[in-house]
């Protein structure tokens, strides 16, 4: 165990659904993060959370709407996604936000239909 | 452009050899280099990392070499057990005021028995 719980681990919605995906840190970290990771692609930096400050917006679609309402939780509230939104959602956190070293979720794995 | 790319998407490789993974970047003002490994069904989870100013750094089983010349990154893992079998991503961070971690695509080894 890395310390960072998703919930849930497969998601599958349509496109008109809302949905959110949960992470949570037993870490007593201060910075958490959203990644989407597509196959065959990078892992791609969604949203960055700093002392529960959002400090980084990667030109993310306004359909993803980030929430974290203490330094241990972090949201990603979803709302009528795209067919090419689905990938697997890995939440991270760090001691700080210059803290390279992250520790990941298992994440969850979102099918739109 | 600015990138970070493995130059073998997958490798197989005989249970107790050696492997090596390499990387290539791009950014010259990248200073410090890690190195994630991801199971199936798992996030990414830290293996090894290595600043600008060294040229090796040797974890358990685990070695990193840093050429900063031709801007290659390596990871060789010795004696490798069916626990070894995952994709493998590098990631570079620079401190130009621009701080953002860059995964690469990632490379699958595959532990014969």
């Amino acid at each position: 165990e890395t310390g960072v719980t998703q919930t849930p681990r497969h998601l599958v919605m349509g496109m008109t659904n809302k949905k959110s995906l949960k992470c949570e840190q037993h870490l007593g970290h201060n910075a958490m993060y959203w990644y989407k990771q597509s196959a065959k692609k990078p892992l791609e930096l969604m949203f960055v959370y700093s002392l529960e400050e959002r400090v980084e917006n990667n030109s993310v679609p306004s359909r993803f709407s980030p929430e974290c309402p203490n330094s241990s939780h972090l949201f990603l509230h979803l709302h009528t996604l795209q067919p090419e939104d689905s990938a697997l959602y890995l939440c991270a956190s760090s001691l700080v936000k210059r803290d390279e070293k992250l520790f990941f979720g298992s994440g969850t794995q979102l099918s739109v239909l | 452009g600015e990138s970070v790319g493995l130059h073998l998407p997958t490798l197989s490789v005989q249970e107790g050899d050696n492997s090596i993974i390499n990387c290539a970047y791009s950014n010259s003002a990248s200073d410090y280099f890690i190195w994630y490994k991801q199971e199936s069904g798992k996030g990414p989870q830290f293996i090894i990392d290595i600043r600008s100013n060294m040229d090796k750094r040797q974890g358990q089983r685990v070695t990193v070499l840093l050429n900063k010349t031709v801007k290659h990154l390596s990871l060789q893992i010795a004696a490798t057990q069916p626990g070894d079998s995952a994709v493998y991503f590098c990631a570079e961070n620079r401190r130009d005021g621009n701080e953002k971690l860059t995964f690469g695509t990632g490379t699958r080894l595959t532990i014969i028995p």
